[in-house]
């Protein structure tokens, strides 16, 4: 079955600079991409996703890049500001989602912004 | 209450209790999951409800049995749990059929078994 791994488990940088967490996954039939982004005391909310039919997507200073051949696909995020602070999940799954509902995640990144 | 609610949000229990964790959303969602979340763990699917029927079930104990009366509720009733089920469980919503595949998340439960 499909398998995500995601580094680093843990991301400090200084305010200001540009972060960049990476996932991969094995199986090739995987379509759909998401990141999510939780905060403290809340749960994961969808920043940006992306489909293997495009090979970059932007969002303000948020970008996701997928690599298609290589199977990984990565978040950047510039300019880091205090609220990027949090813990980010990447998954992988197959369009259109069937009775499954599966979206199998990574592990995890903690970005850790320092003033 | 916008979103999706979660309560209570902390909960200890011992081995031998029984207690229910509730979910609500407030979204006009027809697919709802709960799904437990350890620490520098992946998150794990353990169930999914759509139009109100179980449509996945990932080989989770039977101590756990979810409960879906309707499409904006969804229970999960805990009874002799083992320690290793302390974790954040989280309920999610989406709209089946939706381009987006966005699935909204509550807080959480912070679960402990003594």
């Amino acid at each position: 079955g499909e398998n995500v791994e995601q580094h680093p488990s843990t991301l400090s940088v200084q305010e200001g600079d540009s972060a960049v967490i990476k996932c991969t996954y094995s199986d090739s039939a995987s379509n759909y991409f998401p990141w999510y982004k939780q905060e403290l005391g809340k749960g994961p909310q969808l920043i940006i996703d992306i489909r293997s039919n495009v090979g970059e997507k932007k969002d303000q200073r948020i970008a996701v890049t997928l690599n298609k051949t290589a199977k990984h696909f990565s978040l950047h995020i510039t300019e880091t500001q205090p609220e990027d602070s949090a813990v980010y999940f990447c998954a992988a799954s197959i369009l259109p989602l069937d009775s499954n509902y599966q979206l199998i995640w990574g592990a995890g990144t903690k970005l850790i912004i320092k003033p | 209450e916008t979103g999706v609610t979660q309560t209570p949000r902390h909960l200890v229990m011992g081995m031998t209790n029984k207690k229910s964790l509730k979910c609500e959303q407030h979204l006009g969602h027809n697919a709802m999951y709960w799904y437990k979340q350890s620490a520098k763990k992946p998150l794990e699917l353990m169930f999914v409800y759509s139009l109100e029927e179980r449509v996945e079930n990932n080989s989770v104990p039977s101590r756990f049995s979810p409960e879906c009366p309707n499409s904006s509720h969804l229970f999960l009733h805990l009874h002799t749990l083992q320690p290793e089920d302390s974790a954040l469980y989280l309920c999610a919503s989406s709209q089946e059929n939706d381009l987006s595949y966005e699935q909204y998340f509550g807080p959480g439960t912070r679960l402990t078994v003594t």
